[in-house]
C-alpha cells in the first residue's frame, strides 16, 4: 500500500462547476497536509496547507481534513480552464521532515 | 530573490556516464530534498538533508549519491547512469522543522539517458 494515494484521473468538470479531489494516507502519525498544483512541464506550487481536522478556505479553494478517516480533500469552486493541471497531495509525519507525495490527480476543466 | 535554482535544465547523457545535477538555494533553508518524477509514479523522494553534512536516503536512493558541504548547495550525482534513471528531477527546500512549512521547488532538470 502506498503511503499517499490519489486517483490519477483525469477528472473532467465543466467550467463553473466544483471540482473535488481526494487523497488518502496510511500513516496515522501524519501531521501536515499540502496540496500542490503542477502545470505540464512546470514545477509544483503550493495551493493549500492544512493541519487540523475540518475545513480551511482560501478564495475558491477549500481543503478538508479528516484524520479519523485518514483522508484530505481539495474542493475548487467555480472551476476555470486555467485550473486544468495535476494536483499533488503531500503529507509529512511526526518525527520526520520529509514530504511524501501521492501520484497526483489530473484535472481538466472544460470550457 | 533567486530562490531555488537547478542546473542544467536539460541533460542528455550516455549509459554508464557519471552526471551531476546541481541545486542551489538562496534562502538559507535547512532542509533540502531531491525527487524524481515519472509518469504513473508521481514524485518519489531520492535523498534529503536536514543540514550541511547530514543526509538521509529516501524511497529510491539506489544509483544516486548526494553531498551537502554547504547549506545552500545540494548536488545529486548519478554514479553510472542507466536508462531507468531517465526522469525529471526536482530539488526542493524547506526552512525548518516547523510542521506548518511547505516545501519550495526548483524548476526541475529533465534528464535523458541514452
Amino acid at each position: 500500500q502506498k503511503e499517499v494515494e490519489q486517483n490519477s484521473g483525469p477528472l473532467s468538470v465543466p467550467e463553473g462547476a466544483i471540482a473535488s479531489l481526494n487523497c488518502t494516507y496510511s500513516d496515522r502519525g501524519s501531521q501536515s497536509f499540502f496540496w500542490y498544483r503542477q502545470y505540464s512541464g512546470k514545477s509544483p506550487e503550493l495551493i493549500m496547507s492544512i493541519y487540523s481536522n475540518g475545513d480551511k478556505e482560501d478564495g475558491r479553494f477549500t481543503a478538508q481534513l479528516n484524520k479519523a478517516s485518514q483522508y484530505v480533500s481539495l474542493l475548487i469552486r467555480d472551476s476555470q480552464p486555467s485550473d486544468s493541471a495535476t494536483y499533488l497531495c503531500a503529507v509529512t509525519t511526526s518525527g520526520t521532515y520529509k514530504y511524501i507525495f501521492g501520484t497526483g490527480t489530473r484535472l481538466k476543466v472544460l470550457a | 530573490d533567486a530562490g531555488i535554482t537547478q542546473s542544467p535544465r536539460y541533460k542528455i547523457t550516455e549509459t554508464g556516464r557519471q552526471v551531476t545535477l546541481m541545486c542551489h538555494q538562496t534562502w538559507s533553508h535547512s532542509y533540502m530534498f531531491w525527487y524524481r518524477q515519472d509518469l504513473g509514479h508521481g514524485l518519489r523522494l531520492i535523498y534529503y538533508s536536514a543540514a550541511a553534512d547530514i543526509t538521509d536516503k529516501g524511497e529510491v536512493p539506489d544509483g544516486y549519491v548526494v553531498s551537502r558541504s554547504k547549506t545552500e548547495n545540494f548536488p545529486l550525482t548519478l554514479e553510472s547512469a542507466t536508462r531507468s534513471q531517465t526522469s525529471v528531477y526536482f530539488c526542493a527546500s524547506s526552512p525548518d522543522r516547523n510542521r506548518y512549512t511547505e516545501a519550495f521547488f526548483g524548476q526541475g532538470t529533465r534528464l535523458t539517458v541514452v
